[in-house]
């Protein structure tokens, strides 16, 4: 069936230190993938979109990178801050008629 | 602009009543889409509509249902509650559909708790 694992334990770092998330998913094909943020008792935010044929993209102090044959798609934020400190989902599409979210990595950094 | 907007806030019923869910999009955006997110997990896609018609449904069972009316605003609507059915209900809209690469502009939520 198809899965998507994101790391469920919480990532701690120092500000000013590159978070790194991963995104691993399985029996998929997606056309692409989204990355979107999600902090306490709000909805998700939008962040990013990586085709398919797209090896990476960037956006500010965020990259993304997809790698289809490793089934792959890690989520770097450089520069880290305390403001970042949320949720992140990754959801790739399926078959371009929904998204599957994973069930999130709560990043934390410290002061 | 006013983003999404999703009421009731929060609603509490019991096991068995009914629930309607409303929302509306960003203006000009003529897809919206529901989720259903439950504690600790992410959102699980539920329907999406486009021009009032259904353009993709989750593995929900036929107890939930939804519609888009011509001003492209939509409601959830879940009978025969059950408990397992307490979550956040997210709505989500976006010019296109998931076959247009489109983003999602997520609401707020409607926090439904379930007796």
């Amino acid at each position: 069936s198809q899965k998507i694992e994101q790391n469920s334990e919480a990532l701690n770092i120092q500000e000013g230190k590159t978070a790194t998330l991963t995104c691993n998913y399985t029996n998929y094909s997606p056309a692409y993938l989204q990355w979107y943020r999600q902090d306490p008792g709000r909805g998700p935010v939008f962040l990013l979109l990586i085709r398919e044929n797209e090896k990476e993209k960037r956006k500010e102090r965020l990259k993304v990178t997809f790698d289809t044959t490793l089934k792959q798609s890690l989520f770097h934020i450089t520069a880290s801050q305390p403001a970042d400190s949320a949720t992140y989902l990754c959801a790739p599409d399926t078959g371009r008629r929904a998204l599957t979210f994973g069930s999130g990595t709560r990043l934390q950094v410290q002061p | 602009d006013a983003g999404v907007t999703q009421s009731p806030t929060h609603l509490i019923k019991t096991r068995g009543q009914h629930v309607t869910l409303r929302c509306s999009p960003i203006s000009g955006h003529k897809s919206v889409s529901w989720y259903q997110q439950v504690l600790g997990q992410g959102p699980q896609f539920i329907f999406q509509y486009y021009e009032k018609e259904e353009r993709g449904r989750g593995n929900f069972p036929d107890r939930f249902s939804a519609r888009q009316f011509p001003n492209y605003s939509s409601e959830l609507n879940v009978n025969a509650l059950l408990l397992g059915d307490s979550a956040l209900y997210l709505c989500a809209s976006s010019l296109g559909t998931f076959e247009s690469y489109n983003e999602q502009f997520f609401g707020p939520g409607t926090r439904l708790t379930v007796l």
